[in-house]
């Protein structure tokens, strides 16, 4: 049973468009979310993250926003760019102690 | 090292045998984390190392996958008679906090042939 959903495989947006990529969760334990962007051959890289007491965090183009209620977690990218063609994977954290979750990623292409 | 370092980058080997994966955590990180992506899946937990605390295994998918830390540092990961649906790339990370901080190696790709 997946914990942390990632339900879009894929997104192609176009280069200056808004990138949105969107993460769903079923643990109303998780207080802590993060992205990761992965490469092709190369580790996941972490890219942001979230606070369950905190509804946006923003970072230069990365912007997460949260909704506790709903259980949704979505990462804009604005303005988009072709070195921003990866995969993106959304992770959360329960207790102490515990490793992350993640979702299956979504593969985000970026054309100029 | 600066960051995590695996090895070996690939491994094809037959199905049967017996593989070993290894990680070189960054220095000073006392936490340690296994992970797999099978194709088209996201990153699967594994194992997690904590310190010199009992090791989280609640992952491992079956008997056949071990791992250890030895001095609280480099860990293995052990697939005895590896199948065809263990091809992966395996990851490891380390980390200073939990669960904060993650630094990933850039995995061992195994192939089961």
């Amino acid at each position: 049973d997946q914990q942390v959903k990632q339900n879009s495989p894929s997104l192609s947006v176009q280069e200056g468009r808004i990138s949105i990529l969107n993460c769903d969760y079923t643990n109303s334990m998780f207080d802590y979310f993060l992205w990761y962007k992965k490469y092709p051959a190369e580790g996941p890289t972490f890219l942001i993250s979230i606070s369950s007491i905190k509804d946006k965090n923003e970072d230069g183009r990365f912007t997460v926003f949260l909704n506790k209620s709903a259980k949704h977690l979505s990462l804009h990218i604005v303005p988009s760019q072709p070195g921003d063609s990866a995969v993106y994977f959304c992770a959360a954290s329960g207790q102490a102690g515990t490793a992350l979750i993640f979702g299956k990623g979504t593969t985000l292409s970026v054309s100029s | 090292g600066a960051g995590v370092s695996q090895s070996p980058s690939n491994k094809v080997t037959e199905k049967g045998k017996d593989v070993e994966l290894r990680c070189d955590p960054i220095s000073g990180h006392t936490a340690l984390y296994w992970y797999r992506q099978s194709l088209g899946q996201g990153l699967e937990f594994l194992i997690y190392f904590q310190g010199n605390s009992a090791p989280d295994k609640s992952g491992l998918p079956s008997d056949r996958f071990s791992a250890e830390r030895t001095g609280g540092s480099v860990s293995t990961l052990t697939i005895q008679r590896t199948q065809q649906e263990d091809s992966a790339v395996y990851l490891c990370a380390s980390s200073l906090t939990t669960p904060y901080g993650y630094t990933f190696g850039s995995g061992t790709r195994l192939t089961v042939v």
